[in-house]
């Protein structure tokens, strides 16, 4: 199965900043199948960006994402208070769909 | 608006199945890939398998010869039996549906802890 690793584990930055987080697979996928999620305490994920770059209904155009093959990114141009919380990749290029083990991004 | 709302037993003794049904409304249970997914405290997550039709199941290999899912069309609910569980299996179960072709979960259920202990 293809493996997602996900850099930094934790990220500390502050409301206004900007936060890159990394996702690198251990195959190549293609963006299509490249999604991220962000996780509240207690609350079921809730999808970002899907297709690596397309934005889901309802989020905010701060969040953006990119990349191509084996290396993609999530940015958050401006952080605000309800951005801190897990995000996680998902790949679906190949059975079985998996996950990144999460960026933790923090108050600082 | 879409609802997924998961149900069934907290505790499940070792050895025995766990059962789990997702409810759905707000929308028809038709024409959706319907997942499960799971969440070990302070882990990531990990995708059990879905369902589209009786005929198109894909499960996690990983979990494969334990799982079985379903859809119940007339109550627009679907389930997962998870069969001879151990304490591995402790985890926040999810029920999730994505557009057919695609895995984009666009709607969650809230989540159920299933804690598998004697």
């Amino acid at each position: 199965e293809i493996v997602l690793t996900q850099s930094p584990g934790t990220l500390s930055l502050s409301p206004g900043e900007r936060a890159t987080l990394s996702c690198r697979t251990s195959e190549s996928v293609s963006s299509s199948y490249l999604d991220w999620y962000q996780q509240k305490p207690g609350q079921a994920p809730r999808l970002l960006i899907y297709g690596a770059s397309s934005r889901a209904t309802g989020i905010p155009d701060r969040f953006s994402g990119s990349g191509s093959g084996t290396d993609f990114t999530l940015t958050i141009s401006r952080l605000e208070p309800e951005d801190f919380a897990v995000y996680f990749c998902q790949q679906y290029d190949s059975s079985p769909q998996t996950f990144g083990q999460g960026t933790k991004l923090e108050l600082k | 608006q879409v609802q997924l709302q998961e149900s069934g037993p907290g505790l499940v003794k070792p050895s025995e199945t766990l059962s789990l049904t997702c409810t759905v409304s707000g929308g028809s249970i038709s024409s959706y890939y319907w997942s499960w997914i799971r969440q070990p405290a302070g882990k990531g997550l990990e995708w059990i398998g879905r369902f589209y039709t009786s005929e198109s199941t894909n499960y996690n290999p990983s979990l494969k010869s334990r799982v079985t899912m379903s859809v119940d069309t007339s109550k627009n609910e679907f389930s997962l039996k998870l069969s001879s569980v151990t304490a591995a299996d402790t985890a926040v179960y999810y029920c999730a549906r994505a557009v057919v072709g695609t895995a984009d979960f666009d709607y969650w259920g809230q989540g159920t802890l299933v804690t598998v202990s004697s």
